[in-house]
């Protein structure tokens, strides 16, 4: 099946350490992307990446950061200086940047203890 | 620059009532807009859309019609059901720069809808 996945499911961390969360999609898609979600404030954009071995910052890049390295993976990067990391994070794709068609993981949900 | 308001929830209905779920939005240009749904500890899966004025966009008995003299894509439902309880997001694409790059999409802030049996 084709699909998006994300892991871990749950995350812990402590407060100074960087965190990776896994995004790996097998759509062949050229377009992925990774959103922060908030209890009522909807999804805000972190970064995108059109192609491999480019990514853009998004609204609130600051204290993340990305690598696409392989057209399959796009993992984010929480690091130490995020202020407030706690949050839902998802993962996008979709065909091309201009196809706003897009197909969601499940999540990670990120808990700063 | 672009937006996206919907009516803030949450909304609680009896099943087999009638929902409708407001959505507004601000955009230069010509947008696509979307309807994306939440299911508890999952991730967004697209509903439905509409990629013109005048549109009807319909999946699952669920609703929307791009209007553009009212910039307003309201998601509505005749009939819901417990399983229909969710976050619903309305958002719209390519109306113009966002982030330097059409394509990307702007939510609404999401309304939360729960069904009682």
């Amino acid at each position: 099946d084709g699909g998006i996945t994300q892991s871990p499911k749950y995350l812990f961390r402590k407060e100074g350490q960087n965190v990776t969360l896994s995004c790996e999609q097998n759509l062949n898609h050229d377009a992925m992307y990774w959103y922060r979600q908030d209890p009522g404030q909807g999804l805000r954009l972190i970064y995108y990446s059109q192609i491999v071995n480019d990514f853009q910052k998004g609204d609130i890049a600051e204290g993340y950061s990305v690598s696409r390295e392989k057209k399959e993976s796009f993992p984010l990067t929480v690091t130490s200086a995020q202020k407030n990391p706690t949050a839902f994070y998802l993962c996008a794709s979709s065909i091309g940047l201009g196809q706003p068609k897009q197909f969601f993981g499940p999540g990670t949900r990120l808990t700063v203890l | 620059g672009d937006s996206v308001t919907q009516m803030e929830g949450p909304v609680t209905l009896s099943e087999e009532a009638f929902l409708t779920i407001n959505c507004t939005y601000t955009a230069t240009g010509y947008p696509s807009l979307f309807w994306y749904v939440q299911y508890p500890g999952e991730g967004l899966q697209l509903l439905l859309k509409a990629t013109k004025a005048d549109d009807k966009g319909s999946n699952k008995g669920f609703e929307a019609t791009y209007r553009k003299e009212t910039t307003s894509f309201h998601l509505e439902k005749g009939s819901v059901q417990v399983s229909d309880s969710a976050v619903y997001f309305c958002a719209l694409s390519g109306g113009g720069n966002y982030g330097g790059s059409q394509g990307n999409l702007i939510f609404g802030k999401g309304t939360k809808l729960s069904v009682k049996p």
